[in-house]
């Protein structure tokens, strides 16, 4: 059964840098794009950022391009997240997900920015 | 961008009454090429992350009843449930994964009347 478990989440200041996990078992991780979506409390869901099962390319949402990375080792079979320069509105639960089709989910994993 | 927009917003349908969402998207997410549908709907409950029911418009996920069904093509698609059952309350998107940036509908809200 195909399982991503999430770690990483918290609270970070504004400004700040945090690092999102992705940890997938079950299935041949290299051969599944794998993507990063958010939902800020009490609102709808927003793609975030999406890498090819290789990792050679990769594409992001204009709200958080130029400042969030993502990135993939299949020698561990996990997608990161990487987040820099922070601000307020990138407050949500973030989720990992497998495919162009969104078929498997993470738990999901709260991030707070905020002073 | 394309844009995908629901409606309704919020919908209260009585138990074993039927239930239809509308999606359309800004653009056709209709690849001529292969004449697929790059639509996906999920369905998500409280506290929960998203569940898969279809894609490819009407391709049902493994696993879901087949009360629900989706349907549609190019800009315009529904997702119905047959027969409303209490397990069903929960919000439902709508997703094109045509081009990226991948996009969601903004949600409607299913709730037993």
């Amino acid at each position: 059964e195909a399982q991503l478990l999430q770690s990483g989440g918290g609270k970070v200041q504004p400004g700040g840098s945090h690092r999102l996990s992705c940890a997938a078992s079950g299935f041949t991780f290299n051969t599944y794009a794998m993507n990063w979506v958010r939902q800020a409390p009490g609102k709808g869901l927003e793609w975030v950022s999406g890498i090819g099962g290789s990792g050679y390319s990769a594409d992001y949402a204009d709200s958080v391009k130029g400042r969030f990375t993502i990135s993939r080792d299949n020698s561990k079979n996990t997608v990161y997240l990487q987040m820099n320069n922070l601000r307020a509105e990138d407050t949500a639960m973030y989720y990992c997900a497998r495919g162009i089709w969104f078929e498997t989910w993470g738990q999901g994993t709260p991030l707070t920015v905020s002073s | 961008d394309i844009v995908m927009t629901q409606s309704p917003d919020s919908l209260a349908v009585s138990l074993g009454e039927r239930a239809t969402i509308y999606c359309k998207s800004s653009q056709t997410v209709l690849y001529s090429s292969n004449n697929k549908n790059y639509l996906a709907w999920y369905q998500q409950k409280p506290g929960q992350p998203p569940k898969l029911l279809f894609y490819w418009a009407s391709i049902r996920e493994s696993g879901v009843p087949d009360r629900f069904s989706g349907s549609g093509s190019g800009t315009d698609f529904t997702l119905t449930i047959s027969s409303l059952q209490p397990e069903d309350v929960a919000v439902y998107y709508c997703q094109q994964y045509y081009i990226t940036p991948y996009s969601f509908g903004q949600g409607t809200k299913l709730e037993i009347k």
